[in-house]
């Protein structure tokens, strides 16, 4: 156990819909990272959050955005969902002032869009 | 593009010492080589990590060759249970460290 929440498990969601993934860092990380993993393929880096703000995106569009709130717990939205957007989304925590420190991994939201 | 060079599967019997290479050639002096898995449907889960020495940790062994050109990940008595998909990864700490993840090797352990 990595110590890092994530939820729903699984979601289905229509087209053009939005949706709202939810995670909860290892306790006493403070850095929140997203990613999209598409079947076969392996993680993709979205964007990761410290302090509060976005500070390294990945090349996904803007209808990926997050939010991290004071607790460090972090969300990942996206708006107008395609097919395309099927996939399992992984938060991962980390210390950010620690050099070669050990990032962890959730087990991911399984999100399918139809 | 991810900086790392692994074989796309390998097979070892269990309880023998499953031996993952890998290659970085191209990885900067501040770049530690980081090794996760994938078990089918579950998130990463980390193994081990270094920056020039060997480590050892309770799962697994990582050899680091002199240049830091290649290393090999060491489960000493691989059980069915290792069966996954292993990455290795490059990755600079530059404040927001992100892990770019290649293709990895599915390994297989066989009865």
């Amino acid at each position: 156990d990595a110590g890092v929440t994530q939820s729903p498990t699984h979601l289905i969601k229509t087209r053009g819909q939005q949706v709202t993934l939810r995670c909860s860092p290892k306790s006493g990380h403070d850095t929140v990272s997203w990613y999209q993993q598409a079947l076969g393929q392996g993680p993709q880096f979205i964007f990761q959050y410290y302090e509060e703000e976005e500070r390294q995106r990945g090349n996904f569009p803007d209808r990926f955005s997050g939010h991290q709130f004071p607790n460090y717990s972090s969300e990942l939205n996206v708006n107008a969902l395609l097919l395309g957007d099927s996939a399992l989304y992984l938060c991962a925590s980390s210390l950010v002032d620690r050099s070669g420190n050990t990032i962890y991994f959730g087990e991911g939201s399984w999100l399918t869009v139809v | 593009d991810a900086k790392t060079t692994q074989p796309t599967s390998m097979d070892c019997a269990e309880g023998r010492a499953a031996n993952l290479p890998c290659n970085h050639s191209t990885i900067s002096g501040n770049e530690y080589v980081y090794w996760y898995r994938q078990i089918h449907s579950q998130g990463p889960q980390y193994i081990i990590h270094g920056l020039k020495n060997n480590e050892t940790n309770e799962m697994a062994s990582l050899i680091i060759t002199e240049d830091r050109k290649s290393s090999t990940l060491i489960l000493p008595h691989a059980t069915l249970r290792d069966t996954a998909v292993y990455y290795c990864i490059v990755s600079i700490f530059q404040g927001a460290q992100k892990l770019v993840f290649g293709q990895g090797t599915r390994l297989t352990i066989n009865p």
